[in-house]
Protein backbone atom coordinates (compact mmCIF):
# COMPACT_ATOMS: atom_id res chain seq x y z
CA UNK A 1 0.00 0.00 0.00
CA UNK A 2 1.49 3.40 -0.97
CA UNK A 3 2.05 6.15 1.94
CA UNK A 4 -0.27 9.13 2.09
CA UNK A 5 0.50 12.26 0.55
CA UNK A 6 1.73 14.83 2.90
CA UNK A 7 3.46 18.16 1.50
CA UNK A 8 7.15 17.91 2.79
CA UNK A 9 7.15 21.17 4.48
CA UNK A 10 4.74 24.10 5.75
CA UNK A 11 5.85 27.30 7.55
CA UNK A 12 3.67 30.30 9.17
CA UNK A 13 4.50 33.01 11.39
CA UNK A 14 3.50 33.20 15.04
CA UNK A 15 -0.27 33.85 15.93
CA UNK A 16 -1.15 32.23 12.26
CA UNK A 17 -2.96 29.16 11.71
CA UNK A 18 -1.70 26.80 9.29
CA UNK A 19 -3.07 23.64 7.65
CA UNK A 20 -1.21 20.30 6.76
CA UNK A 21 -3.30 18.11 4.05
CA UNK A 22 -2.81 14.27 4.08
CA UNK A 23 -4.42 12.51 0.73
CA UNK A 24 -5.10 8.99 0.56
CA UNK A 25 -7.76 6.47 -1.00
CA UNK A 26 -11.39 5.59 -0.45
CA UNK A 27 -9.42 2.56 1.05
CA UNK A 28 -7.37 4.14 4.10
CA UNK A 29 -8.07 7.98 4.42
CA UNK A 30 -11.74 7.87 3.27
CA UNK A 31 -12.42 4.57 5.35
CA UNK A 32 -14.45 4.81 8.51
CA UNK A 33 -12.58 7.49 11.30
CA UNK A 34 -8.56 6.05 10.50
CA UNK A 35 -6.77 9.02 10.71
CA UNK A 36 -4.38 10.36 13.68
CA UNK A 37 -1.82 12.85 13.77
CA UNK A 38 1.74 12.71 15.30
CA UNK A 39 4.19 14.89 16.26
CA UNK A 40 7.95 14.43 16.36
CA UNK A 41 10.66 16.45 17.33
CA UNK A 42 14.10 15.55 15.80
CA UNK A 43 15.40 12.25 17.66
CA UNK A 44 12.55 11.92 19.94
CA UNK A 45 9.15 9.17 19.17
CA UNK A 46 6.11 10.61 17.81
CA UNK A 47 3.42 11.70 20.02
CA UNK A 48 -0.53 11.79 19.35
CA UNK A 49 -2.00 15.00 18.71
CA UNK A 50 -5.08 13.70 16.77
CA UNK A 51 -7.28 10.86 16.81
CA UNK A 52 -10.24 9.49 14.88
CA UNK A 53 -10.00 12.33 12.19
CA UNK A 54 -10.94 14.94 14.85
CA UNK A 55 -10.61 13.86 18.56
CA UNK A 56 -7.68 15.40 20.71
CA UNK A 57 -6.13 13.81 23.74
CA UNK A 58 -6.07 15.08 27.01
CA UNK A 59 -3.28 17.13 27.29
CA UNK A 60 -3.01 18.09 23.89
CA UNK A 61 -3.41 21.83 23.10
CA UNK A 62 -6.93 22.75 21.40
CA UNK A 63 -4.83 24.95 19.02
CA UNK A 64 -4.70 21.62 17.01
CA UNK A 65 -7.42 20.33 15.39
CA UNK A 66 -8.39 17.70 13.15
CA UNK A 67 -10.97 17.29 9.74
CA UNK A 68 -11.36 15.01 7.04
CA UNK A 69 -13.02 15.42 3.62
CA UNK A 70 -13.54 12.36 1.21
CA UNK A 71 -9.98 10.93 0.90
CA UNK A 72 -8.05 14.46 2.01
CA UNK A 73 -7.53 14.52 6.16
CA UNK A 74 -6.43 17.62 7.36
CA UNK A 75 -4.93 19.14 10.47
CA UNK A 76 -4.78 22.93 11.96
CA UNK A 77 -2.49 24.36 14.09
CA UNK A 78 -4.36 27.81 15.45
CA UNK A 79 -2.02 30.51 16.98
CA UNK A 80 1.16 29.29 15.95
CA UNK A 81 3.72 29.34 18.60
CA UNK A 82 7.76 28.19 18.66
CA UNK A 83 7.41 25.08 20.24
CA UNK A 84 4.98 23.79 17.15
CA UNK A 85 8.19 23.25 14.89
CA UNK A 86 8.74 19.68 14.43
CA UNK A 87 7.65 17.12 12.09
CA UNK A 88 4.36 15.95 11.93
CA UNK A 89 2.73 12.73 10.32
CA UNK A 90 -0.69 11.32 9.36
CA UNK A 91 -1.47 7.82 9.83
CA UNK A 92 -4.36 5.75 8.02
CA UNK A 93 -3.92 3.47 11.23
CA UNK A 94 -6.57 0.31 10.79
CA UNK A 95 -4.32 -1.91 13.11
CA UNK A 96 -6.03 -4.70 12.85
CA UNK A 97 -4.73 -4.89 9.48
CA UNK A 98 -2.55 -2.92 7.61
CA UNK A 99 -1.24 0.57 8.90
CA UNK A 100 -0.07 3.42 6.20
CA UNK A 101 1.88 6.62 7.15
CA UNK A 102 2.26 9.88 5.18
CA UNK A 103 5.26 11.09 4.40
CA UNK A 104 5.50 13.51 6.84
CA UNK A 105 5.46 17.50 6.64
CA UNK A 106 8.11 19.41 8.22
CA UNK A 107 6.28 22.39 9.92
CA UNK A 108 8.95 25.51 10.21
CA UNK A 109 7.50 28.58 12.51
CA UNK A 110 9.24 31.89 10.75
CA UNK B 1 1.97 6.50 33.71
CA UNK B 2 2.24 3.65 31.07
CA UNK B 3 6.18 3.54 29.82
CA UNK B 4 7.48 1.05 27.31
CA UNK B 5 11.21 0.40 27.78
CA UNK B 6 12.69 -0.51 24.39
CA UNK B 7 16.45 -2.08 24.70
CA UNK B 8 19.67 -0.96 23.91
CA UNK B 9 21.50 0.29 20.45
CA UNK B 10 22.23 -2.40 18.47
CA UNK B 11 24.80 -2.93 15.65
CA UNK B 12 25.05 -6.25 13.14
CA UNK B 13 26.44 -7.20 9.91
CA UNK B 14 24.62 -7.91 6.48
CA UNK B 15 22.73 -10.98 6.63
CA UNK B 16 22.21 -11.54 10.12
CA UNK B 17 19.17 -10.85 12.39
CA UNK B 18 18.35 -8.63 15.21
CA UNK B 19 15.67 -8.87 18.40
CA UNK B 20 14.73 -5.62 20.27
CA UNK B 21 12.62 -6.27 22.86
CA UNK B 22 9.57 -3.35 24.48
CA UNK B 23 8.46 -4.26 27.67
CA UNK B 24 5.74 -2.05 29.07
CA UNK B 25 5.87 -0.81 32.92
CA UNK B 26 3.07 0.63 34.71
CA UNK B 27 -0.13 -0.76 32.83
CA UNK B 28 -1.81 -4.30 31.78
CA UNK B 29 0.12 -5.78 28.87
CA UNK B 30 -2.30 -8.13 27.15
CA UNK B 31 -4.80 -5.77 27.04
CA UNK B 32 -3.29 -3.78 24.56
CA UNK B 33 -1.87 -4.14 21.07
CA UNK B 34 1.41 -3.44 20.13
CA UNK B 35 3.09 -2.28 17.32
CA UNK B 36 6.40 -1.63 15.44
CA UNK B 37 8.06 1.27 13.53
CA UNK B 38 10.82 2.33 12.12
CA UNK B 39 12.13 5.31 10.76
CA UNK B 40 15.59 5.20 8.46
CA UNK B 41 17.67 8.50 9.16
CA UNK B 42 16.30 11.47 7.72
CA UNK B 43 12.60 9.44 6.47
CA UNK B 44 9.53 9.04 7.44
CA UNK B 45 7.29 6.55 9.89
CA UNK B 46 6.98 2.98 8.16
CA UNK B 47 4.70 0.33 9.81
CA UNK B 48 6.05 -3.02 10.06
CA UNK B 49 3.63 -4.84 12.34
CA UNK B 50 2.00 -5.84 14.98
CA UNK B 51 0.55 -8.71 17.48
CA UNK B 52 -2.29 -8.83 20.14
CA UNK B 53 -0.93 -10.52 22.95
CA UNK B 54 -4.35 -11.55 24.39
CA UNK B 55 -4.74 -13.42 21.38
CA UNK B 56 -1.79 -14.34 19.91
CA UNK B 57 -2.58 -13.04 16.71
CA UNK B 58 0.14 -11.09 14.32
CA UNK B 59 -0.54 -8.57 11.57
CA UNK B 60 2.64 -7.79 9.14
CA UNK B 61 3.17 -5.29 6.67
CA UNK B 62 3.50 -6.90 3.14
CA UNK B 63 7.01 -5.68 2.65
CA UNK B 64 8.15 -7.38 5.81
CA UNK B 65 6.50 -10.75 5.41
CA UNK B 66 8.82 -13.14 5.91
CA UNK B 67 11.34 -11.16 7.42
CA UNK B 68 10.31 -9.99 10.65
CA UNK B 69 8.61 -12.06 13.48
CA UNK B 70 6.81 -10.07 16.38
CA UNK B 71 6.25 -12.05 19.86
CA UNK B 72 5.02 -11.69 22.67
CA UNK B 73 5.48 -12.75 26.23
CA UNK B 74 3.23 -12.09 29.11
CA UNK B 75 4.95 -13.32 31.97
CA UNK B 76 7.47 -10.40 31.78
CA UNK B 77 5.21 -8.01 29.91
CA UNK B 78 7.62 -7.79 26.89
CA UNK B 79 7.19 -7.53 23.16
CA UNK B 80 9.54 -8.71 20.65
CA UNK B 81 10.53 -7.64 16.91
CA UNK B 82 13.54 -9.77 15.15
CA UNK B 83 14.13 -8.70 11.73
CA UNK B 84 16.46 -11.20 9.91
CA UNK B 85 18.53 -11.33 6.96
CA UNK B 86 19.51 -7.45 7.81
CA UNK B 87 21.13 -4.99 4.87
CA UNK B 88 22.13 -1.53 5.10
CA UNK B 89 18.55 -0.01 4.77
CA UNK B 90 17.64 -1.40 7.89
CA UNK B 91 19.61 1.17 9.99
CA UNK B 92 16.79 2.80 11.43
CA UNK B 93 15.39 3.57 14.46
CA UNK B 94 12.60 0.72 15.75
CA UNK B 95 10.06 2.39 17.92
CA UNK B 96 7.29 -0.16 19.63
CA UNK B 97 3.77 1.47 19.96
CA UNK B 98 1.03 0.97 22.15
CA UNK B 99 -2.31 0.47 20.28
CA UNK B 100 -5.22 1.92 22.15
CA UNK B 101 -8.13 -0.71 23.12
CA UNK B 102 -11.38 0.68 21.95
CA UNK B 103 -11.26 1.46 18.64
CA UNK B 104 -7.53 -0.06 17.58
CA UNK B 105 -7.13 2.63 15.18
CA UNK B 106 -3.96 5.25 16.71
CA UNK B 107 -1.22 4.49 18.66
CA UNK B 108 -1.04 6.62 22.34
CA UNK B 109 1.77 5.49 23.37
CA UNK B 110 5.03 4.92 21.92
CA UNK B 111 8.68 3.81 23.07
CA UNK B 112 12.08 5.88 22.98
CA UNK B 113 13.08 3.80 20.32
CA UNK B 114 16.10 1.42 19.75
CA UNK B 115 18.73 2.35 16.41
CA UNK B 116 19.93 -0.63 14.92
CA UNK B 117 22.66 -0.28 12.53
CA UNK B 118 23.82 -2.48 9.92
CA UNK B 119 27.06 -2.14 8.67
CA UNK B 120 30.19 -4.58 7.73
Amino acid sequence: QSALTQPASESGSPGQSITISCTGTSSDIGSYNLVSWYQQYPGKAPKLMIYEDSKRPSGVSNRFSGSKSGNTASLTISGLQAEDEADYYCCSCATSSTVVFGGGTKLTVL
Amino acid sequence: QVQLVQSGAEVRKPGSSVKVSCKTSGGTFSNYALSWVRQAPGQGLEWMGGIIPLLGTTHYAQRFQGRVTITADEFTSTAYMELSSLRSEDTAVYFCARVDSSSLRYFDVWGRGTLVTVSS
